[in-house]
């Protein structure tokens, strides 16, 4: 599975827009990038996923950047319930033995 | 539909024991992979069961043995219990055959070792 990077830790403020970036350079070209987040005290939850193209859902964005090195993550308006850890992956076909990093805790201020 | 549920919420076990978790998939879904998580950690890759088989496994020691049943409900036994076995595990539900299926996961057992 492909090594992703994401910074440990971003903060944004309530009702702006929060992009969280991911770098997977050694994504292979048939690997989805996937997103998860996990709040306290729960098992990860899913955001999003894509391959080449950006991706819309009710929950959030995916840009995906021409070279598939690296994605974005954005959130249209951060929420307080959107105080979280993300998870950014690469993903084959059916998830064998996909590992998730650390991600980033984003700290949502009121 | 009814989502992920994983089986007892929370356990303590004394090293050297036996342990069994309990996960039942989202209705629907045919494959279940079971993760650890550490403190602080990213959940890691445990192993994956499909049509009642292990259908990949990642670092860990044949002392962590799986089942899948008919229902595609599972199980993870942990033999032979040590401290750094203490952590959350988690199971997540998808369907294989459908080409990246999104992981729907449960919200854990959390597993302390003494």
């Amino acid at each position: 599975d492909a090594k992703t990077t994401q910074p440990n830790s971003m903060e944004s403020n309530e009702e702006e827009p929060v992009h969280l970036p991911c770098n997977h350079s050694t994504i292979s070209g048939t690997d989805y990038i996937h997103w998860y987040r996990q709040l306290p005290s729960q098992g990860p939850e899913y955001v999003i996923h894509g391959l080449t193209s950006n991706v819309n859902n009710r929950m959030a964005s995916l840009a995906i950047a021409e070279d598939r090195k690296s994605s974005t993550l954005i959130l249209h308006r951060a929420t307080l319930r959107d105080a979280a850890v993300y998870y950014c992956i690469g993903s084959p076909g059916g998830y064998q033995k996909v590992t998730f990093g650390i991600g980033t805790k984003l700290q949502v201020i009121p | 539909e009814t989502g992920v549920t994983q089986s007892p919420t929370h356990l303590i076990k004394t090293r050297g024991q036996q342990v069994t978790l309990r996960c039942s998939s989202q209705s629907g879904h045919n494959t279940v992979s079971w993760y650890q998580q550490a403190l602080g950690q990213g959940p890691q890759f445990i192993f994956q069961y499909y049509r009642e088989e292990e259908n990949g496994r990642g670092n860990f020691p044949p002392r962590f043995s799986g089942l899948q049943f008919p229902n595609y409900s599972s199980e993870l036994n942990v033999n032979a219990l040590e401290l750094d076995d203490s952590a959350l595990y988690l199971c997540a539900s998808s369907l294989f055959d459908r080409d990246n299926s999104p992981l729907h996961f449960g919200n854990g057992t959390r597993l302390t070792v003494t």
